[in-house]
């Protein structure tokens, strides 16, 4: 069984730092690209960051660029968010998801974990 | 980016009714069109892919419809676990998901 499961989140102030960890199993990690997608209370679901397969490339949202940063390690298969100067408009409910190919939906989610940012 | 919208925000329905779904695309992303279900406390659950096509396991009462910029989902004959928040989610570019349809029991 694919899946994913994320770690990591809590209560942060403003201007705080937070790293998010999302551990995959039952799947070849190491050959796909890998993405965040965060959802605010009471809001539509929204694309947050990418990493290709290798990680030599990545990809954000553009309200995160300069403050987030996606990596992974691929012995562990593991996928990290380093979340710097964090906003309260960064709280909501932080998903590792995957998708099967680059032109297709996320069909695999973690179960999320939770970045609260307030003083 | 390619804003999503959904219509109507909410729908009060009795088990056993048909619920349709809008969502529109602000340009035309072809097929490349999902619609995912969420349940309180639960991660999005991928219902339809390339607009029509159900998911593993996804119940034949299911079904979507549309192309270009209008898209439709369809649940026919409501069962009770079916009351969600319903999502569309274009991928033909950097992917983008709709505020969302809830759909309660009346």
């Amino acid at each position: 069984e694919e899946q994913l499961v994320e770690s990591g989140g809590g209560l942060v102030q403003p201007g705080g730092s937070l790293r998010l960890s999302c551990s995959a199993s039952g799947f070849n990690f190491r050959t796909l690209p890998m993405h965040w997608v965060r959802q605010a209370p009471g809001k539509g679901p929204q694309y947050v960051s990418a990493i290709r397969s290798n990680g030599d490339k990545t990809y954000y949202t553009d309200s995160v660029k300069g403050r987030f940063t996606i990596s992974r390690d691929n012995s562990k298969n593991t996928l990290y968010l380093q979340m710097n100067s964090l906003r309260p408009e960064d709280t909501g409910i932080y998903f590792c998801v995957k998708k099967p190919y680059d032109t297709s939906p996320f069909d695999v989610w973690g179960q999320g974990t939770v970045v609260t940012v307030s003083s | 980016e390619i804003v999503m919208t959904q219509s109507p925000d909410t729908l009060s329905l009795s088990p056993g009714d048909r619920a349709t779904l809008s969502c529109r695309a602000s340009q035309t992303v072809t097929y490349n069109l999902a619609w995912y279900q969420q349940k309180p406390g639960q991660a999005p659950r991928l219902l339809i892919s390339g607009a029509s096509t159900r998911a593993t396991g996804v119940p034949v009462r299911f079904s979507g419809r549309g192309s270009g910029t209008e898209f439709t989902l369809t649940i026919n004959s409501l069962q009770s676990e079916d009351f969600a928040v319903y999502y569309c989610q274009q991928y033909s570019n950097w992917p983008t998901f709709g505020p969302g349809t809830k759909v309660e029991m009346k």
